[in-house]
C-alpha cells in the first residue's frame, strides 16, 4: 500500500523558516496537499495542487511537489503556527495521509 | 456557507455496529465532481481516510476496513451516512466528515471539515 513520511518533529525559532516533508514513491506524479491541525480541533486545509493557498491563509505557507517528496514551507514563522501538519495525496482510488508532523515554535 | 456536522452514539460495546451521519450545508452533492468523505483520528495519532462517496454515487473504501465499513448518500436530505461493523476498541476515534469539491485528477483536497465525533467502544 502506499505510504506518506513524515518526520515526527519540526522546531523553529519565530520568525524563521520551517520546513516540513512529506516522501512517497513518486509522489511530484501526484497532487499533494497539506492540513494544519491544532489541538481539539478539526484540521484546515493550507495548501493544495502541491502550491496553491486557500483564501484566508498567509503567504507565509507554501507549497511545492517534486520526485519522491511534497514540502510545506511556512517563512517568518509565528507561535501561531504551531501546530501538526499533515500531507495528503491520492493513489489511485485511494487517499492517503501522511504520518504527521508537530511543529514547534521555540 | 459551507458546513457540515457529524452525529452519531459517543460510546458503542465491542462487537455492535456503528452509524454516523453527516449533515452538510452549503453544496449540493448533486454537483458534478463533489465527493464527501469520512476520516479518523484516534486520540494521539494520524488521521485515517476511511470512505468516500461521489455526486454519482461511486463508493470507495480503505483496504484495511473495506469488509466493515458502508458509506451512502441521501441527496435530498443532505446527508452522508457511514456505518462500521463489528466495532473493536481499537476502533475508539475522533470521526470526521470533509468535503472534497473535485476528483483526484484535479487535486482531490478536502477543503471543508466537520467538527468531529469522539467514539469511544468499550464494554
Amino acid at each position: 500500500s502506499y505510504e506518506l513520511t513524515q518526520p515526527p518533529s519540526v522546531s523553529v525559532s519565530p520568525g524563521q523558516t520551517a520546513s516540513i516533508t512529506c516522501s512517497g514513491h513518486k509522489l511530484g506524479d501526484k497532487y499533494a496537499c497539506w492540513y494544519q491541525q491544532k489541538p481539539g480541533q478539526s484540521p484546515v486545509l493550507v495548501i493544495y495542487q502541491n502550491s496553491k493557498r486557500p483564501s484566508g491563509i498567509p503567504e507565509r505557507f507554501s507549497g511545492s511537489n517534486s520526485g519522491n517528496t511534497a514540502t510545506l514551507t511556512i517563512s517568518g514563522t509565528q507561535a501561531m503556527d504551531e501546530a501538526d501538519y499533515y500531507c495528503q495525496a491520492w493513489d489511485s482510488s485511494t487517499c492517503v495521509f501522511g504520518t504527521g508532523t508537530k511543529v514547534t515554535v521555540l | 456557507q459551507v458546513t457540515l456536522r457529524e452525529s452519531g452514539p459517543a460510546l458503542v460495546k465491542p462487537t455492535q455496529t456503528l452509524t454516523l451521519t453527516c449533515t452538510f450545508s452549503g453544496f449540493s452533492l448533486s454537483t458534478s465532481g463533489m465527493c464527501v468523505n469520512w476520516i479518523r483520528q484516534p486520540p494521539g495519532k494520524a488521521l485515517e481516510w476511511l470512505a468516500r462517496i461521489d455526486w454519482d454515487d461511486d463508493k470507495y473504501y480503505t483496504t484495511s476496513l473495506k469488509t466493515r465499513l458502508t458509506i451512502s448518500k441521501d441527496t435530498s436530505k443532505n446527508q452522508v451516512v457511514l456505518t462500521m461493523t463489528n466495532m473493536d476498541p481499537v476502533d475508539t476515534a475522533t470521526y470526521y466528515c470533509a468535503r472534497q469539491p473535485g476528483i483526484a485528477a484535479v487535486g482531490g483536497e478536502f477543503d471543508y471539515w466537520g467538527q468531529g465525533t469522539l467514539v469511544t467502544v468499550s464494554s
